[in-house]
């Protein structure tokens, strides 16, 4: 079966801190992956996403992520978080079709203390 | 500005009472999304239309119904068959096969008073 997991629900660092979000994937085939992050009450904004190529993938605010086929995983990167930051984040899978759907983890909240 | 426009942002529904929540796009996008959002469930996928007169149902459709009339709308209806509808909803759209990723509305709250 699809699908994706965020092993970590919540998640406290300091402002400053280095940050990673685990997510792993259980796909049939090479997926095109995603990492999305919403504020209270809001959509979702896409961070980055993995298509093809160099499995290190540059995203804005000063995220990556790093593709590992190996461990089916897709793990988010920041070295030095801000207190912008604090949000919730979510990994997502999608087949490479032009019908296929994207299959979402349960997402991780991020808060920071100062 | 292109982008999609989900309203209203908050809504409340008596109990037996059927809702429409609105999702208007002008990026001229072909396929159109809803999803509903629960604490700690992540996103679930409840209907989606890839062309104009066309919709599947996703993961979570039952009370729920869509129509696809024009490629700028896909209103969603929660029917009083929706048990329990209090949720977040999130209208999204993708691109052509080449840009795969999803643009997401601002969401509607629902909430059943």
């Amino acid at each position: 079966a699809q699908s994706v997991t965020q092993p970590d629900i919540h998640i406290t660092v300091s402002e400053g801190a280095s940050l990673e979000l685990r997510c792993n994937y259980s796909y049939g085939a090479t997926p095109y992956l995603f990492w999305y992050v919403q504020s209270p009450g809001q959509g979702l904004q896409l961070l980055l996403k993995y298509f093809s190529g160099d499995t290190l993938v540059q995203g804005i605010k000063g995220f990556e992520a790093e593709f590992k086929r190996s461990q089916s995983s897709f793990n988010l990167r920041k070295p030095s978080v801000h207190w912008s930051d604090a949000a919730e984040y979510f990994c997502a899978v999608g087949g490479r079709g032009a019908t296929n759907k994207l299959i979402f983890g349960t997402g991780t909240l991020l808060a920071v203390q100062p | 500005d292109g982008g999609i426009t989900q309203s209203p942002k908050y809504l409340f529904r008596k109990e037996g009472q059927n809702v429409t929540l609105s999702c208007e796009q002008n990026l001229n996008h072909d396929a159109m999304y809803w999803y509903r959002q629960d604490p700690g469930q992540g996103l679930r996928l409840i209907y989606y239309s890839q062309i104009v007169n066309d919709f599947q149902k996703g993961d979570i459709a039952e009370g729920y119904s869509v129509s696809r009339e024009k490629k700028e709308s896909f209103p969603l209806t929660v029917t009083s068959a929706q048990k329990n509808p209090t949720a977040f909803y999130l209208c999204a759209t993708r691109g052509g096969a080449r840009s795969y990723g999803y643009t997401f509305g601002s969401g509607t709250r629902l909430t059943v008073v």
